[in-house]
């Protein structure tokens, strides 16, 4: 059975450039959740989605937006990229109903130059 | 407001000796759950252990077991039998009980095992 997949593996930006990063969930997968993860912040939840819903949202700026299709796929994507924004981002899946263990990827490592 | 602790930035441990990562949690609701995940250098978080705040035993998978103490609030995670493969950064999460039990988790600062031969 395959993981959560994370796609690219490694981006390199600019400031005031956008980013799409994507996820593939385990297969059955409904839900999936995104984190940023820095030296500094730790670990941060962005958001969540399931069957095509945002259901719940951290405290991110609106540069910072996701979606999720019929598929479960989901992507987010950052807007006028700041240098802040270097982190690794991890997307993680779960059936969707609480008291579940969230499995994740493996993560795409953003930097912003 | 919802918080994990995890006071122990780094360990050291021998090759085949037990150790014990602290982690101590804040909340005022009384349905959560506790989890601990396992972050090796490739970056990938692995799922070790999860403990709900009902269940009335201690959890335990493999070489992982959670010394749940409710009342002091705290879920420490013990490794048994150390493996060299075991060194990682290790972190404590808990699931925001205000988050409708939807995939929120507030995640502790972590820990660095170092095991050594």
């Amino acid at each position: 059975k395959a993981g959560v997949t994370q796609t690219p593996r490694y981006l390199i930006k600019t400031r005031g450039q956008q980013v799409t990063l994507s996820c593939s969930p385990i297969s059955g997968h409904r839900s999936v959740s995104w984190y940023q993860q820095t030296p500094g912040q730790g670990l941060q939840f962005l958001f969540e989605y399931f069957s095509e819903t945002q259901r719940n949202k951290g405290n991110f700026p609106g540069r910072f937006s996701g979606r999720q299709f019929s598929n479960s796929r989901s992507e987010m994507n950052v807007s006028t990229l700041e240098l802040g924004d270097s982190a690794l981002y991890l997307c993680a899946s779960s059936l969707g109903s609480a008291g579940e263990e969230l499995f994740f990827g493996s993560g795409t490592q953003l930097s912003v130059l | 407001a919802q918080k994990i602790t995890q006071t122990q930035p780094g360990m050291f441990v021998q090759e085949k000796e037990a150790v014990t990562l602290d982690c101590t949690y804040d909340t005022s609701d009384p349905s959560y759950g506790l989890f601990w995940y396992k972050q090796p250098s490739s970056g990938e978080m692995i799922f070790l252990i999860y403990q709900g705040s009902y269940d009335q035993q201690n959890a335990t998978e493999g070489r992982y077991s959670l010394n749940f103490q409710k009342a002091r609030k705290s879920a420490n995670l013990v490794i048994s039998a150390s493996q060299l493969g075991d060194s990682a950064m290790y972190f404590c999460a808990m699931r925001d009980p205000f988050s409708g039990g939807y995939n929120k988790l507030i995640f502790g600062a972590g820990t660095r095992l170092a095991v050594h031969p």
